[in-house]
């Protein structure tokens, strides 16, 4: 299969703790990427990182990318109720074609 | 906002009608891709066009069809529905090189 499996696939975890979710995929990519969706809302691209690339930052989210494992994790630090959504992976398998998504991490931030 | 617009965002219709989604996408964006969201579930991918041509085909069903226009708009025919096709459509767009993927909101489809 080429979609990504999520884990876990909901989380709940109190404001200003980091929250840790993770992707792991069966075929090589030549990108994976993370997305957020607000409920029922479109999805908003995070970060993309390239196969080549082992981790990314931005703001305060860390990504990282095994690909000797076919992993990702994607790590929120210092969390926000404004983080409360659901976060998919998405892979790549080549420029310009299709992009498929994992199953998701539905993430509760309480207050 | 993304710069994707989907029309409509909400579509209510009986079982055996036929429906057309449509999505503009952003401006400069060679790439659509279209995905089905069914209640609490992932995106499945659905269909890929790029500059008019299709280019990846995912778990699309037989009735359901696409195609992408000379000025970049892309449809998505949905015919003799079914219950289980009620579900959220997201059309999204990119340049094509990036990958990056910029979503609408969602078509809202429910077939009674």
């Amino acid at each position: 299969s080429q979609q990504g499996e999520e884990d876990p696939q909901a989380l709940s975890i109190q404001e200003g703790e980091n929250a840790t979710m993770n992707c792991s995929y069966k075929t090589s990519i030549n990108n994976l990427q993370w997305y957020r969706q607000n409920s029922g809302r479109g999805l908003v691209h995070l970060i993309l990182i390239r196969s080549n690339e082992r981790e990314k930052h931005s703001g305060r989210l860390r990504v990282t990318l095994d690909t000797s494992k076919k992993s990702s994790s994607l790590l929120i630090t210092a969390s926000r109720a404004a983080d409360t959504a659901s976060y998919f992976c998405a892979l790549g398998y080549s420029s310009a074609s299709k992009i498929i998504f994992g199953s998701g991490t539905r993430l509760s931030i309480r207050p | 906002d993304s710069g994707v617009t989907q029309t409509p965002k909400h579509l209510i219709t009986a079982t055996g009608q036929r429906v057309t989604l449509r999505c503009s996408p952003r401006s400069g964006d060679l790439s659509v891709y279209w995905y089905q969201q069914s209640l609490d579930q992932g995106l499945q991918f659905l269909i890929q066009y790029y500059n008019g041509e299709e280019r990846a085909k995912g778990n699309i069903l037989e009735r359901f069809s696409a195609q992408q226009f000379p000025d970049l708009h892309s449809e998505l025919n949905l015919s003799s529905l079914e219950l289980g096709d009620s579900a959220l459509y997201f059309c999204a767009s990119s340049t094509g090189h990036t990958g990056e993927l910029f979503f609408g909101e969602g078509s809202r489809l429910t077939v009674l």
